[in-house]
């Protein structure tokens, strides 16, 4: 299967640790990358291949991975890290897919 | 600064069709593989269609393979999708992206927004 798991909501306490699951077969063989996307605005990338920050991105974002679940750390979170995140890989067709999103609250 | 703009979407009926292209400025456009990617009102991330740098090999969404058609014009750093046989359930904002490269750079456009009804 091609499909990406997500958990639809979490909840985070300010300056807490939040961390966001994706899981999918093809997570054994391919990187996944992660996008912030916040309301009416285009994603942003924030980690890909698994685990490195485009520049610019803060470190309190971080992506690890085991297995076929990827996972991606907010350390530390802000109120403006408050957004919808989408995890995203490819399959072996080379067809990419998103995960269905994770929307995080900070409270 | 880099730049991807969006435009031809609108309101097409059900059956009809719709070019939408993508204009790139900014960055060596003919050096990276491109992605439409799309989301429908309240919903998710769907990835429709990619092509390569140089346009050998291109990808399709099975939800719109045989409808749906990328091209791209290096020369006038612009990627197309010509959509055919549209759909109520292909509404959505389109985007025009990049893949990003071996820094994490990756561009993408604000969008353009295609209804599909009668």
């Amino acid at each position: 299967s091609s499909e990406l798991t997500q958990v639809p909501a979490v909840s985070v306490a300010l300056g807490q640790t939040v961390e966001i699951t994706c899981q999918g077969d093809i997570l054994d063989n391919y990187y996944a990358s992660w996008y912030q996307q916040k309301p009416g605005q285009a994603p942003l990338l924030v980690i890909y291949e698994t685990r490195n920050r485009p520049s610019g991105i803060p470190d309190r974002f971080t992506g690890s991975s085991s297995g076929n679940t990827a996972s991606l750390t907010i350390t530390g979170a802000r109120a403006d890290d408050e957004a919808d995140y989408y995890c995203h890989s490819r399959d072996s067709s080379a067809k990419q897919v998103f995960g269905g999103g994770t929307k995080v609250t900070v409270l | 600064e880099v730049q991807l703009v969006e435009s031809g979407g609108g309101l097409v009926k059900p059956g009809g069709s719709l070019r939408l292209s993508c204009a790139a400025s900014g960055f060596t456009f003919s050096s990276y593989s491109m992605n439409w990617v799309r989301q429908a009102p309240g919903k998710g991330l769907e990835w429709v269609s990619s092509i390569s740098s140089s346009s050998s090999y291109i990808y399709y969404a099975d939800s719109v393979k045989g409808r749906f058609t990328i091209s791209r014009d290096n020369a006038k750093n612009s990627l197309y999708l010509q959509m055919n046989s549209l759909r109520a359930e292909d509404t959505a904002v389109y985007y025009c992206a990049s893949a990003y490269d071996s820094s994490g750079n990756d561009y993408w456009g604000q969008g353009t927004l295609v209804t599909v009804s009668s």
